[in-house]
């Protein structure tokens, strides 16, 4: 059972709010990932990480930041909601592989709904 | 740039019937992982091939990875109710220093009783 958590699971919010999708994992993965998934849809990579102060922009990043202070915790933040950001967002780890990739681990997600 | 493409994007059966998705990459790939997505779910891992022409099984899945390590494909066979989802393929370049996977954009099966 993989240990990885997103809070919240559900969210609805007015267009304009600031808000943080917060992802906390407990195997101390070096790497992180945040998705965005329209439902039974692609997955579109918004920001990754391999370590500690280390974050780099996907192919979605779309006025949204991310910070990997600590191992375990990789927040997303909108810093302006807007309905076209409702969708459903996924947390995912994966080990510092010898194979050069892993498998990943991911989080039950956020579905977030801007109005 | 790095494509991973995916066919069919849907896929109904029915029940007993063989089902197979298929993944292409525009580059050689230093592995192919599979997942699997609940209707409603997370993608959950179920494989991974690393060797030049690999096949494993699991079960009533059967996984290849192909000689160039460009393609793959999953086939199941005799399809139940709880084969239903979306099944992505994944995997990073072979020449990527930091091995970030890219994904197909998933087959989703339909299995009908």
């Amino acid at each position: 059972e993989a240990d990885i958590y997103q809070t919240p699971r559900y969210l609805v919010i007015g267009t304009g709010k600031k808000i943080t999708l917060e992802c906390s994992q407990t195997m101390g993965h070096d790497k992180m990932y945040w998705y965005q998934q329209d439902p039974g849809m692609e997955l579109h990579l918004i920001h990754y990480s391999y370590g500690v102060n280390s974050t780099e922009k996907g192919d979605l990043s779309s006025e949204s930041t991310v910070s990997r202070i600590r191992t375990e915790h990789f927040p997303l933040t909108l810093e302006s909601a807007r309905p076209s950001h409702t969708s459903q967002y996924l947390c995912a780890s994966g080990p510092r592989a010898r194979v050069r990739t892993g498998e990943l681990f991911f989080g039950e997600g956020s579905r977030l709904t801007v109005l | 740039g790095q494509q991973v493409m995916q066919i069919p994007q849907y896929q109904h059966v029915q029940e007993g019937e063989d089902f197979t998705t298929y993944c292409n990459s525009s580059t050689t790939l230093s592995n192919i992982q599979w997942y699997k997505q609940r209707p409603g779910g997370h993608p959950v891992f179920l494989i991974q091939l690393v060797k030049s022409g690999e096949v494993k099984k699991q079960k009533r899945l059967t996984f290849q990875f192909g000689e160039a390590k460009k393609n793959s494909s999953l086939h199941i066979t005799a399809t139940q109710t709880t084969d239903v989802g979306t099944y992505f393929c994944a995997g990073p370049p072979l020449r990527s220093t930091l091995g970030r996977l890219y994904f197909g954009r998933g087959t989703q099966l339909t299995v009908w009783p």
